[in-house]
């Protein structure tokens, strides 16, 4: 099973900064099969990116993805007020799915 | 726009079996695979497994022995079960539909194991 860990665990940034998160896979998986979500209080997951650096339908261009391997980001260029939340890595090129325990970005 | 629903009962006793039905409005449930993700109060994502539209299912090796996911199509719906729930099962209980990462999910459901 591959292990996907997160840091920061917290980022406490302001509306306007820059965020940068990480996700270190515990081996290499495939890019193609590398998404990024968003969840806010009481909401389903939202698919921001996808393999690993495209945009899913109606994502802003403020959020990017990239990265190979082992080691993907997910940066938020201009933080906006509705970008609080937590986010979740996972893979999903081989059985298990695993997700990545959470960033929770933070004012 | 394609909409997915999860339904079920929201308590299961302890030892009996969990069932939800996950009902796909505004698309086909052909030619994708269906999965089921759990969320622990408080936690992180666990995902649970997927099932594509002609059957096939992978379960997470953590839950393969109590686990079943199914679909039928004439319904549009799929659905899971999991067997001799503990407390530790109680979470909100996510569809979702697999394609380039998982574009489309339900609202969530949750269960709370408890006598």
């Amino acid at each position: 099973e591959i292990v996907l860990t997160q840091s920061p665990g917290t980022l406490s940034l302001s509306p306007g900064e820059r965020a940068t998160l990480s996700c270190r896979a515990s081996q290499s998986v495939s890019s193609e099969y590398f998404a990024w979500y968003q969840q806010k209080p009481g909401q389903a997951p939202r698919l921001l990116i996808y393999g690993p650096s495209r945009r899913a339908t109606g994502i802003p261009d403020r959020f990017s993805g990239s990265g190979s391997g082992t080691d993907f980001t997910l940066t938020i260029s201009r933080l906006e007020p509705e970008d609080f939340a937590v986010y979740y890595c996972q893979h999903y090129g081989s059985s298990p799915y695993t997700f990545g325990q959470g960033t929770k970005l933070e004012i | 726009q394609v909409q997915l629903q999860e339904s079920g009962p929201g308590l299961v006793k302890p030892s009996e079996t969990l069932s939800l039905t996950c009902t796909v409005s505004g698309g086909s449930i052909s030619n994708y695979y269906w999965s089921w993700i759990r969320q622990p109060p408080g936690k992180g994502l666990e995902w649970i497994g997927y099932v594509y539209y002609r059957g096939n299912p992978n379960y997470s090796p953590s839950l393969k022995t109590r686990v079943t996911m199914s679909v039928d199509t004439s319904k549009n719906q799929f659905s899971l079960k999991l067997t001799s729930v503990t407390a530790a099962d109680t979470a909100v209980y996510y569809c979702a539909r697999g394609g380039h990462g998982y574009d489309y999910w339900g609202q969530g459901t949750l269960v709370t194991v408890s006598s």
